[in-house]
């Protein structure tokens, strides 16, 4: 089955502990990207990738990083997490740009930093 | 001023109407999006389009891009239809790929 999976669904963690939430896809899909949704502001865009070993910032980058040393696996990194970094996160991935393929989506991933 | 508005941010309706999202945008597209997100957080992708019209089942977009407006009908509201749905534009850049800016969401209830 085609999809995006990410880990975990579900994080509660500590100020300044660094974490890992993975994102993979299994559709050979070139560009993949992370999202924040934060009540009131929506869908934001923190990092994309168009390739392996080619990111770029989105809209929120501050206090993330990411990857992209395989095509399928797009981790996101919170080096030293912090409250306001609480939020919905979904990672998605397209075939192509993102600009003119549909978007396929993971669950997505509730952090809460305590 | 956000770069792409929806109206209504909430939309309450009876099984079986017709029901017409907006979305309105600044800025130049590439290809503009919606996306239905459940109950549940999951996200899905309706449509994309860049002109014109799209019809699948009994939702219909449609996209005047003289205008930067968009619409979202559901013909036949059902209660399983009760979402979040997202409008999105996708502004490409040549060299450094693409970037999708949302909507806050229209959350819609149709009630049996």
């Amino acid at each position: 089955e085609a999809q995006v999976t990410q880990n975990p669904r579900y994080l509660i963690t500590v100020t300044g502990k660094k974490l890992t939430v993975t994102c993979s896809q299994n559709m050979n899909h070139e560009y993949m990207s992370w999202y924040r949704q934060d009540p009131g502001l929506g869908l934001r865009q923190i990092y994309y990738s168009m390739n392996v070993e080619v990111t770029d910032k989105g809209d929120v980058p501050e206090g993330y990083k990411v990857s992209r040393k395989e095509k399928r696996n797009f981790p996101l990194i919170l080096e030293s997490p912090s409250p306001n970094q609480t939020s919905l996160y979904f990672c998605a991935s397209s075939l192509g740009q993102g600009w003119t393929d549909t978007q396929y989506f993971g669950p997505g991933t509730r952090l809460t930093v305590l | 001023k956000n770069e792409v508005e929806q109206s209504p941010q909430n939309l309450t309706a009876q099984e079986g109407e017709f029901i017409t999202i907006n979305c309105s945008y600044s800025v130049g597209i590439s290809a503009l999006h919606w996306l239905q997100q459940h109950p549940g957080g999951g996200i899905v992708s309706l449509f994309m389009l860049s002109s014109g019209k799209k019809k699948h089942g009994r939702l219909i977009a449609t996209i005047n891009i003289q205008e930067k407006h968009s619409s979202l009908h559901i013909t036949a509201s059902h209660p399983r239809d009760s979402a979040v749905y997202i409008c999105a534009v996708s502004s490409g850049r040549e060299t450094s790929g693409s970037r999708l800016t949302f909507g806050e969401g229209t959350q819609l209830t149709v009630n049996p």
